[in-house]
């Protein structure tokens, strides 16, 4: 089966830094991935989604990449803010069945 | 305003209850899911559903039931079978079943709790 790897230790960042995510997969590549933010007792927030043909998707101060051969993508969080404080989620639907499974998450705590 | 509404938002429940959470969206998404979230973990897939009428079972379906009988609701039962139902449970919908169309989008989340 399909298993999806985040860090599971929080990364401490100072505002205006750039905060680096890994999501790392097994197996079967995705036709496409997602990121999603999770604040504290809130359901997750779509932010991004990357296909398999993508090397790279820019949304405001985020930035996604892809690499099927390394199977990770990498969510960058640039001139970070403590507003982006959270858990990053990243995403797979297998074969694009509807079948979406989840990493752990990471989270994310910014210092002023 | 469009989305989706989970309720209760907090559920206390004896053991060997059954209990039903609600989950109701608006978007006229086709598909419908119900995910189970613990400390520390990801979310896991409980069931599916890519159409009116029909649910797939996810990966964690032992001890819970749902039913699809109309597109915009997709309720979940927790049965007395589930050994361990302490959890925060959400709800998702999207346009279509996989697909490039495939956001997730979220409930604000049912936590159940046994005492």
């Amino acid at each position: 089966s399909q298993k999806i790897e985040q860090n599971s230790e929080a990364l401490n960042i100072q505002e205006g830094k750039t905060a680096t995510l890994t999501c790392n997969y097994t197996n079967y590549s995705p036709a496409y991935l997602q990121w999603y933010r999770q604040d504290p007792g809130r359901g997750p927030v779509f932010l991004l989604l990357i296909r398999e043909n993508e090397k790279e998707k820019r949304k405001e101060r985020l930035k996604v990449t892809f690499d099927t051969t390394l199977k990770q993508s990498l969510f960058h969080i640039t001139a970070s803010q403590p507003a982006d404080s959270a858990t990053y989620l990243c995403a797979l639907d297998i074969y694009s069945w509807g079948k979406f499974q989840f990493g752990a998450g990471t989270q994310v705590v910014v210092t002023p | 305003d469009g989305g989706i509404t989970q309720s209760p938002k907090y559920l206390f429940r004896k053991e060997g209850q059954n209990v039903t959470l609600s989950c109701e969206q608006n978007l006229n998404h086709d598909a419908m899911y119900w995910y189970r979230q613990d400390p520390g973990q990801g979310l896991r897939l409980i069931y599916y559903s890519q159409i009116v009428n029909d649910f797939q079972k996810g990966d964690i379906a032992e001890g819970y039931s749902v039913s699809r009988e109309k597109k915009e609701s997709f309720p979940l039962t927790v049965t007395s079978a589930q050994k361990n139902p302490t959890a925060f449970y959400l709800c998702a919908s999207s346009m279509t079943a996989g697909g490039l169309s495939g956001e997730l989008f979220f409930g604000e989340g049912s936590r159940l709790t046994v005492l």
